[in-house]
């Protein structure tokens, strides 16, 4: 299994601003990822983080409304920019364990960030 | 592209009856397949991951089953209880596993 923690846990904000979701893993992964959850909505993965590299973002995000940061292989940051009412979502990260199709996912505890 | 949806969207049981939550998926080229808990206020908890080679898992009380073919997996809870209460969410998985495409959820509620 994987222990991840989030901070903040939660956040209220302004629109307009930004705000920078942490991410800390208990052991080294390779990738970490950004989910965003929407009220009443499923999952929808933001972006892959690998340390070294540039994130992969899916279709429908972008690096300068999300930008990324990987420093290590324990730890990512998610930075919410410009926010608007409509960002507001419990944002998660995961990790992946296990090997080829035994790969698990697991996931922090969640920020739920509400924009004003 | 895969979209993944879930029947029913919400669902209410008395406490010990045995249920079954579904699943679908478009694209059956799947890597795996892995169901969720999510409670309220907090994060996902991993339930059963499914590889593409298998029809089913079991854990305890809980039992899923793949049909790729079909397009479709099962999540069966046996002898419910209030502690089972929870969105449950099925996420198939692509390329090489790390990328989930989640279902809608069903929210599930055992009542006394």
């Amino acid at each position: 299994s994987a222990v991840i923690s989030q901070k903040p846990s939660r956040d209220i904000c302004q629109r307009g601003t930004s705000l920078t979701i942490q991410c800390q893993v208990d052991s080294q992964v390779t990738m970490m990822f950004w989910y965003r959850q929407q009220p009443g909505q499923s999952l929808t993965l933001i972006a892959t983080a690998n340390q070294g590299s540039e994130a992969t973002y899916e279709s429908g995000f972008v690096i300068d409304k999300f930008p990324i940061s990987r420093p290590n292989l324990t730890f990512s940051t998610l930075t919410v920019s410009n926010m608007s009412p409509e960002d507001s979502s419990i944002y998660l990260c995961s990790v992946t364990r296990g090997t080829g199709e035994t790969d698990t996912q697991y996931f922090g505890p969640g920020t739920r960030l509400t924009v004003l | 592209k895969q979209e993944v949806t879930q029947i029913p969207a919400a669902l209410s049981v008395p406490e010990g009856e045995n249920l079954v939550l579904n699943c679908s998926f478009t694209d059956s080229a799947i890597y795996n397949l892995q169901w969720f808990r999510q409670d309220p206020g907090k994060g996902l908890t991993s339930l059963l991951l499914i590889q593409s080679s298998q029809r089913e898992q079991t854990s305890g009380r809980l039992n899923a089953s793949l049909d790729k073919s079909s397009g479709r997996s099962t999540l069966y809870i046996a002898a419910s209880q209030p502690g089972d209460s929870a969105t449950y969410l099925c996420a198939v998985g692509s390329g090489g596993g790390n990328k989930l495409t989640f279902g809608t959820g069903t929210q599930l509620k055992v009542e006394l």
